[in-house]
């Protein structure tokens, strides 16, 4: 079984500032994929960056990136320079080896930015 | 067309009626996959495709619950006798292929409301 955890409900940033989302996935899998996904006010699903458990390397795209700690089963999101669009709910999703696509989701971070 | 489609966008219905529920994938993905997200919570897994088979349903909540694919091409949710606790938003979301490091490129939902 898998389990997918996000402990903030909801998280706020200044605009241009810092903020680190947290997630924690659970599986006694070694081979697995875990994502970020950004769900604007529109309900419209964004895949924000994902990562693959082998590798050792964090995944980076432009202003966002993650701190995968795979022991500690730790894969938050870092968004540096936020900005107002970045406003959204955001899950954490892992899938499993055998499990074909299906994705695994927290139940969200609702991230507001201040102008 | 360039995105996953689905409708109605929203739907009303009475406790006890049948709803039909329909997703449009992104023309050549092979595979398709349905999610629930309760008001406030995260997706649920439903069901997912791989062409016109679906290889697990281990995610529909009850025998009310159906789902078909024609070909690599349009897919129906079908909920029977529908109850309040099924209102819910369902999204649908399509990707090349099963591997678990695609992207899932998700619809904008259909928004049901069972009063």
């Amino acid at each position: 079984a898998q389990t997918v955890t996000q402990s903030q409900p909801e998280m706020s940033v200044q605009e241009a500032e810092t903020v680190t989302l947290s997630c924690t996935y659970d599986t006694s899998e070694s081979d697995y994929y875990l994502f970020w996904y950004k769900q604007p006010p529109s309900r419209q699903m964004i895949l924000v960056i994902r990562q693959e458990a082998y590798k050792q390397q964090n995944a980076t795209e432009n202003r966002f990136s993650v701190n995968f700690q795979k022991a500690a089963k730790s894969f938050s999101l870092k968004i540096s320079d936020s900005q107002l669009g970045d406003a959204a709910m955001y899950f954490c999703a892992g899938v499993g080896y055998n499990q074909g696509g299906k994705l695994i989701f927290g139940q969200g971070t609702e991230l507001s930015v201040k102008p | 067309g360039a995105g996953v489609s689905q409708s109605p966008s929203n739907k009303v219905t009475e406790k006890g009626k049948d709803v039909e529920l329909r997703c449009d994938p992104i023309s050549g993905h092979t595979a398709l996959y349905w999610y629930r997200q309760r008001l406030g919570q995260g997706l649920e897994f439903l069901i997912y495709f791989q062409g016109n088979s679906a290889p697990d349903k281990s995610g529909l909540p009850s025998d009310r619950f159906s789902a078909e694919r024609t070909g690599e091409s349009v897919s129906t949710l079908t909920i029977q006798r529908t109850q309040q606790e099924d209102s819910a938003v369902y999204l649908c979301a399509s990707s090349p292929t099963l591997k678990k490091s695609e992207t899932q490129y998700f619809g904008p939902g259909t928004r049901l409301l069972v009063l």
